[in-house]
Formats: C-alpha cells, sequence, structure tokens
C-alpha cells in the first residue's frame, strides 16, 4: 500500500535560517505528491504540489523537486520568517481508481525563533 | 466564494451519545472526504463520497460509523456511542481535479 515517511519533529530554527524537511513515500503507479500547512486550530492549507517526475512545486519561498529515483519530495525554503512556524504535511495521491484521497505523513511541527 | 464549511467547530459528547459532523462542499465540487486528526499524529482517510454514493469506506471503522452525502444538503458523518478514543479532529475536503480544499475541522472530545 502506499505510504509517506516524513522527517519527525519538532524543528526549531533561527529566523532566516534554512529550512529542510525530509519525505520520502512508497507508492504503486504515479503518484502526486504535496505539502500541506497547518496553523493553530486550523485545516490544512495547499503549501505546493507536483504532479509528475521532476516537477518542482513552489510556492511563498518553500520549494520541492519530485524525485522518482529515490521517492523523495524535500520541503526547502531558504530563509524561514516566525509566521512559518506551522505543522507541516508532506501527502501523496496515486488517483488509481479516479480517488483522490490522500496518504498523509505525520507531520513535522516548526517553530521559528525571533 | 466561500471554501468547505464544517459545523461544528467544536463538538464535547459524553461517552454513549451520538455525534454528527457536517460538511458542506466547495460550490461545485461534488466530491468530499473525510479524514481523522488523533493528537499529534497525522491525517487518517476515511471515506470518500460522491453524492448519493459511497465510493470509498476502507478508512471507516467497521463498527458505529457511518457518513451520508445526500442529494440536497450537507455530508454528514456520524458516529455512534462514542466513545474517548473517538476524540480527535475531523476534517472533511473537496476536490477539482488533483487538489483537496480542506475545511477548518470538527474537534471532537468525549467526555
Amino acid at each position: 500500500g502506499n505510504s509517506v515517511t516524513q522527517m519527525e519533529g519538532p524543528v526549531t530554527l533561527s529566523e532566516e535560517a534554512f529550512l529542510t524537511i525530509n519525505c520520502t513515500y512508497t507508492a504503486t503507479g504515479y503518484p502526486s505528491l504535496f505539502w500541506y500547512v497547518q496553523y493553530p486550530g486550523e485545516g490544512l492549507q495547499l503549501l505546493l504540489k507536483a504532479t509528475k517526475a521532476d516537477d518542482k512545486g513552489s510556492n511563498k519561498g518553500f520549494e520541492a523537486t519530485y524525485r522518482k529515483e529515490t521517492t523523495s519530495f524535500h520541503l526547502e525554503k531558504g530563509s524561514v520568517q516566525v509566521s512559518d512556524s506551522a505543522v507541516y504535511f508532506c501527502a501523496l495521491s496515486d488517483q488509481s481508481f479516479g480517488n483522490e484521497k490522500l496518504t498523509f505523513g505525520t507531520g513535522t511541527r516548526l517553530t521559528i525563533i525571533p | 466564494n466561500a471554501g468547505v464549511m464544517q459545523n461544528p467547530r467544536h463538538l464535547v459528547r459524553r461517552r454513549g451519545q451520538e455525534a454528527r459532523l457536517r460538511c458542506s462542499p466547495m460550490k461545485g465540487h461534488s466530491h468530499v472526504y473525510w479524514y481523522r486528526q488523533l493528537p499529534e499524529e497525522g491525517l487518517k482517510f476515511m471515506v470518500y463520497l460522491q453524492k448519493e454514493n459511497i465510493i470509498d469506506e476502507s478508512g471507516m471503522p467497521k463498527e458505529r460509523f457511518s457518513a451520508e452525502f445526500p442529494k440536497e444538503g450537507p455530508s454528514i458523518l456520524r458516529i455512534q456511542q462514542v466513545v474517548r478514543g473517538d476524540s480527535a479532529a475531523y476534517f472533511c475536503a473537496s476536490s477539482r481535479r488533483d487538489e483537496a480544499f480542506f475545511g477548518q475541522g470538527t474537534r471532537l472530545t468525549v467526555v
């Protein structure tokens, strides 16, 4: 079955530091890959996505590249801000039956200190 | 243009009571997904519904849980005879092509 393994947290960084959150996956077929962000008390918001190998998703200074050879989709940001403090979830959708259900990693809590 | 609407945002139930969680998808979306998030864990898929049809319920517990998405009105996730282990955040999502839009969730507390 499908699975997503995500770097465990919590992660604490200083403002303007470089961020990497690792994510690897196991899936049948050709999944689409996603990063979602969850702010305290809120639902999930799509941060970025990539639908095929070598695609790079980007948004708000965050980037992730779909690496089929290493089955990875690591999230990066060059200079984090306090407002980036949240929980980040890596997810995949294999759409094998026209069903876009998502399989999530366990989440990584990120705290940025001024 | 309203997003996915869930209500109530917070729900407290005593053990043995019933919990009803509602979800209205985004306008024009006819597919609804329910997920459960236990404390400090990721979201786990429960059920996928289209109007008047359950498409995939592979993540639903076999007992006490049911879901529907009628022709008119919101999708309902129903939990009968709640137990403490049902305490969690329940999220609904509706999808368009390759993107899922999530509601703010219902946080169920069983006391």
